[in-house]
């Protein structure tokens, strides 16, 4: 069964650093692209973040970029976002999710991030 | 960025209607284009990726259609688990950009 689970949401400071994890299983994830994908509470789904399956490639929504990195580790089926810097509009579920043809086929639960006072 | 609006953001049918959501990008996106759907405190599903591929597993009174700027997500024959939130995303280039959402409800 393919199974994506995240963990490493937290509550948070405004200005602190967080890294989330995203464990893979059951398909070959050295050889697929993953995404992040977050929804603050109450609101619409919101791109984060692309990494290609070599980590040659990748791409950043413009909310992000220059403080969130992704990265992986194929060697332990493992994806990750450094998140620094937060503000409060960093606060929402985290998706892991699996590249299809561009989409996701494959989605996690979620972890949440909560940035906070 | 690529922007892409949905109409119309929500809508009241009755089970047996015949439901049309649209999907307006800002450029020319191809058939780059993919459609999710989320219901309450679930993971989003793919239902339909390139504008009318049908994902495995999902009912044939879901397609799919469109190319360029303007797209359409059609539910022949709507069923009660299909009162759900609908996400449209293309993934012609980063960022990836989703439309704002439409809510299908009772």
């Amino acid at each position: 069964e393919v199974q994506l689970v995240e963990s490493g949401g937290v509550v948070v400071q405004p200005g602190g650093s967080l890294r989330l994890s995203c464990a893979a299983s059951g398909f070959s994830f050295d050889t697929y692209a993953m995404h992040w994908v977050r929804q603050a509470p109450g609101k619409g789904l919101e791109w984060v973040s692309l990494i290609g399956w070599d980590s040659r490639n990748i791409y950043y929504g413009d909310s992000v970029k220059g403080r969130f990195t992704v990265s992986r580790d194929n060697s332990k089926n493992f994806l990750y976002l450094q998140m620094n810097s937060l503000t409060t509009e960093d606060t929402a579920l985290y998706y892991c999710v699996k590249d299809f043809r561009g989409g996701g086929d494959t989605w996690g639960q979620g972890t949440l991030v909560t940035v906070s006072s | 960025d690529i922007q892409m609006t949905q109409s119309p953001s929500s809508l009241s049918p009755s089970v047996g209607d015949r439901v049309t959501i649209t999907c307006r990008a800002s450029q020319s996106i191809r058939t780059y284009l993919n459609w999710y759907q989320q219901k309450p405190g679930k993971a989003p599903k793919l239902l339909i990726y390139t504008a009318f591929s049908l994902q495995s597993g999902v009912p044939s009174r879901f397609s799919g259609s469109g190319s360029g700027t303007d797209f359409t997500l059609t539910i022949s024959s709507l069923q009660p688990e299909d009162f759900a939130t609908y996400y449209c995303q293309q993934s012609y280039t980063p960022p990836y950009t989703f439309g704002q959402g439409t809510k299908v409800e009772i």
